[in-house]
């Protein structure tokens, strides 16, 4: 079965400092992609970042980089010089095949605090 | 702004009635997902329609259906409401319906309270 988990609720960062948010995921798909989306607190969801499972490097958009770990099913996100406006919800997502075709399936999500 | 447009934004409606939840697709995009986000549940896959056809279902009850029109936009209706369907509830598209790599990309959510 296909899973994604995210195992911190919460996570605190001082503004201006690098902060990671982990994900590992689960599947049997040797084909699948990786996702984060930030959710601020008026409710939409923001693609961040994408990361294929055969892309040999990390993705990079800005701020945000995705440390792909394979062999470990891992999918962290790191945000650096964090600013205060990154204070959000963050969700990881893995898309791949599944039984009636592709579904991005959501982890429970880490909401993120920056500290002025 | 993703491009994804979604209507209403706000919904509060009573135990027992219908609503319909509306939502227009990216420019170009075939694809329209749909997801139901409440505190308990997280963030449920509910349905994926693509080009006008059902693709893929997911957690979603009898009590709900959705459809694609040809121009692409898609309803999600809701019916004998419950105050557990009191969720928000997304939609998103992307353009294409069998790939890993396809990045789905949301609207802003429609917030419904079932009083």
């Amino acid at each position: 079965a296909q899973k994604i988990t995210q195992t911190q609720p919460g996570m605190f960062v001082q503004e201006k400092e690098a902060v990671t948010l982990d994900c590992t995921y689960d599947t049997s798909d040797p084909s699948y992609g990786l996702f984060w989306y930030k959710q601020p607190s008026s409710g939409e969801m923001i693609f961040l970042i994408y990361q294929g499972s055969y892309d040999q490097q990390n993705a990079t958009e800005g701020r945000y980089s995705l440390n792909f770990q394979k062999a470990r099913k891992s999918a962290n996100l790191v945000i650096s010089a964090s600013q205060l406006g990154d204070s959000a919800m963050y969700f990881c997502a893995m898309r791949a095949a599944n039984t009636g075709g592709f579904k991005t399936i959501f982890g429970a999500g880490t909401r993120l605090f920056v500290k002025a | 702004d993703s491009g994804v447009t979604q209507t209403p934004k706000h919904l509060i409606t009573a135990t027992g009635q219908r609503v319909t939840l509306r939502c227009s697709p990216r420019s170009g995009d075939l694809s329209v997902y749909w997801y139901q986000q409440s505190l308990d549940q997280g963030l449920q896959f509910l349905i994926h329609y693509y080009n006008g056809e059902e693709r893929a279902k997911g957690n979603i009850l009898e009590r709900f259906s959705a459809q694609q029109f040809p121009d692409l936009h898609s309803e999600l209706n809701l019916s004998s409401l419950e105050l557990g369907d009191s969720a928000l509830y997304f939609c998103a598209s992307s353009v294409s319906a069998e790939s890993s790599g396809n990045t789905i990309y949301f609207g802003e959510g429609s917030w419904l309270t079932v009083v």
